[in-house]
């Protein structure tokens, strides 16, 4: 599965909404998707699973949606600690693999 | 936690042995995978294992050159990378899966460098 994230920079003020786009290149179960967040110097951390539920810590300002082949993960107000590149994941099944997206930085305007 | 160990310079062609060591999970019950990172690229599954480790997976990258393992007596898991190349060049993270329904990894060390340079 290949999945392109869009847009590759977005650039937003705090307080603004952030909407970023997954596309798989292939249609998948919505159990299989997940987004991760990942500052510099970190590893990559956990932020919807499920294309919708939020793992553990993740604030409810974090919300995912999609289905089939085009998923989003959604921040209603960008808060300063969101500043970061964040990465939409697919599982495959035959052959069991992952695949993530090229990531989507979202900087501060 | 996940703490890996085990990165380090290589010459192209030569070997290298990851080790990831897991606390405060019952690692035997969790499938793991190696995920790796170039440096200001993106995230790269590179291979997973089963629970009881009798079925391994490998990206097409790596496959015939890397092999992954684990020991659950000692809550440990490994990565065998044979042959390497500059762009095998990255940090590697181990990663604890979350398997049925859902799919992904969430629980992530912080990494170990590999540089493979002559």
């Amino acid at each position: 599965v290949v999945l392109t994230q869009s847009p590759g920079t977005l650039s937003l003020s705090p307080g603004e909404r952030a909407t970023l786009s997954c596309r798989a290149s292939q249609s998948a179960t919505s159990s299989y998707q997940a987004w991760y967040q990942q500052k510099p110097g970190q590893p990559p951390r956990l932020l919807l699973y499920g294309a919708s539920t939020r793992a553990t810590g993740t604030p409810a300002r974090f919300s995912g949606s999609g289905s089939g082949t085009d998923f989003t993960l959604t921040i209603s107000s960008v808060e300063p600690e969101d500043f970061a590149v964040y990465y939409c994941q697919q599982y495959g099944s035959s052959p069991p693999m992952y695949s993530f997206g090229q990531g989507t930085r979202l900087e501060i305007k | 936690q996940l703490v890996e160990s085990g990165g380090g310079l290589v010459q192209p062609g030569g070997s290298l042995r990851l080790s990831c060591v897991a606390s405060g999970f019952t690692f035997s019950s969790h499938v793991m995978s190696w995920v790796r990172q170039a440096p200001g690229k993106g995230l790269e599954w590179v291979s997973g294992i089963s629970r009881s480790g009798d079925s391994t997976n490998h990206a097409d990258s790596v496959k015939g050159r890397f092999t992954i393992s684990r020991d659950n007596s000692k809550n440990t898991l490994y990565l065998q990378m044979n042959n390497l190349r500059d762009e095998d060049t990255a940090v590697y993270y181990c990663a604890k899966c979350s398997w049925a329904p859902y799919y992904n990894m969430d629980v992530w060390g912080n990494g170990t460098t590999v540089t493979v340079s002559s």
